[in-house]
Order: C-alpha cells, then structure tokens, then sequence
C-alpha cells in the first residue's frame, strides 16, 4: 500500500470556525510532512514530523496548529483562518526523512469565506 | 533563492514527440527529485537522483543531473496525452532538512 489519503477532501470554513484536517498513511514511513500550495505556485513546506516529534516548524503562524497522534496519522487544526489561507493543503510521507522520496496525498481543497 | 527553477514554463508538443524540461538551482544539494501534478491534485513522485548519481531512467523517463553547472533535465520520451501534467523539480538540500519546489513547467500533450 502506498497510498496517503487525506480527508476532508474539500472544506469551506468561515473565519471563526475551528476545523481539522487529517491524512493517515500505512507504508511505516517515520516522516509526514504538510504543504501548502496557493493557485499556480508551488507547494510550500509547512511542518515536519520525524519519529512522530515536530522537527521542522517553517515560520507558520499559530492559527495552523499540527499534531501527529502516532506514527500512522498526522493532522492540522485549523482555527481563525484568513481569507488569504484559501489553499490545497497537501501531506506527505517519507520512510526516514527528507532525503528520501515523499508520497503525497490528494490534499484538501481549503476555502476561507 | 535555494528553490529549483524550471525551464520553459511551458511547453506544448504533439503525440509521439519527447518532451525535455529543465531545471537549474543555486545551493549544494543532497538530491533532486522530479515530480509530476495533474491540475489541482496531489503530486507523484517520479524519480529522485543523488548528488553523485550523474543518470536515471525509469520507463519513458530520463533524469541527468550536472552538479557541476547545479542543473537537471527531465526527458519524457514517445509522449502521451495522458502526459499532460505539470513537472516540478524539487532541490533537498545537502542538510537533508529541506525539500523546496521550483514553480514547475507545465506540459501538454496533444493528440
């Protein structure tokens, strides 16, 4: 299986909503990453979990808050969200880190009204 | 910049023709990785090639990498519709803390 589902795959939120998204890969892999791609841009990394521990954090402001439960399934939480966080958010995996090779999700299709 | 940097932007061929895209960046790196993106989905790793690798091929694809002049080339040879996608390059950086995406060529593929 090598597969990375993210679910919801389409989400519409106002600015004071609180909401989640999560991706769940069963490959073993110890790395799950999060990216963010704008419309015509490339994905932008946005957080790194290695062995389940938040290893990189890119400057992302606190209204995006990961977690990783175990090493199956990573999520972000979403809460007072701007316009400007309309997005694909994409996750990831890698079997160690980012030297290896990353397999994506579909991503979830973000709108902030 | 650190990000990779596709060359063209854009590229539209016919059936049965191949396909080169280029791309060049700045920083040392540990590997360069190709990945393809169909309009608005999730990116498919196609292949990836270390720093002390010099070629890679898989199926239809082709990867040189020229560390030297910090620039790859991805070939995509007898090309399908079903081809027709957006290509990304991706730089790791010789850290392995990193791994930033250049803009992408996007490609199509007539029948």
């Amino acid at each position: 299986d090598t597969e990375v589902t993210q679910t919801p795959k389409h989400l519409v939120m106002g600015m004071t909503n609180k909401k989640s998204l999560k991706c769940e890969q069963h490959m073993g892999h110890r790395a799950m990453y999060w990216y963010k791609q704008k419309a015509k841009k490339p994905p932008e990394l946005m957080f790194v979990y290695s062995y389940e521990k938040l290893s990189i954090n890119e400057s992302v402001p606190s209204r995006f808050s990961p977690e990783c439960p175990n090493s199956s399934l990573l999520n972000l939480h979403l809460h007072a969200l701007q316009p400007e966080d309309s997005a694909l958010y994409l996750c990831a995996s890698s079997q160690d880190g980012t030297t290896d090779t990353q397999y994506f999700g579909p991503g979830t299709r973000l709108t902030v009204l | 910049s650190q990000q990779g940097e596709e060359d063209p932007q854009a590229l539209s061929i016919q059936e049965g023709e191949n396909a080169t895209m280029n791309c060049s960046y700045k920083t040392s790196i540990n590997n360069l990785q190709w990945y393809r993106q169909n309009s608005g989905r999730g990116l498919v790793h196609l292949i990836l090639i270390r720093s002390n690798e010099r070629e890679k091929h898989s199926g239809r694809l082709r990867v040189t990498l020229d560390t030297s002049k910090k620039s790859s080339s991805l070939l995509i040879t007898a090309s399908r519709a079903a081809d027709t996608a957006s290509y990304l390059c991706a730089i790791v950086n010789q850290a392995g803390t990193a791994l930033i995406f250049g803009k992408g060529t996007t490609l199509s593929v007539s029948s």
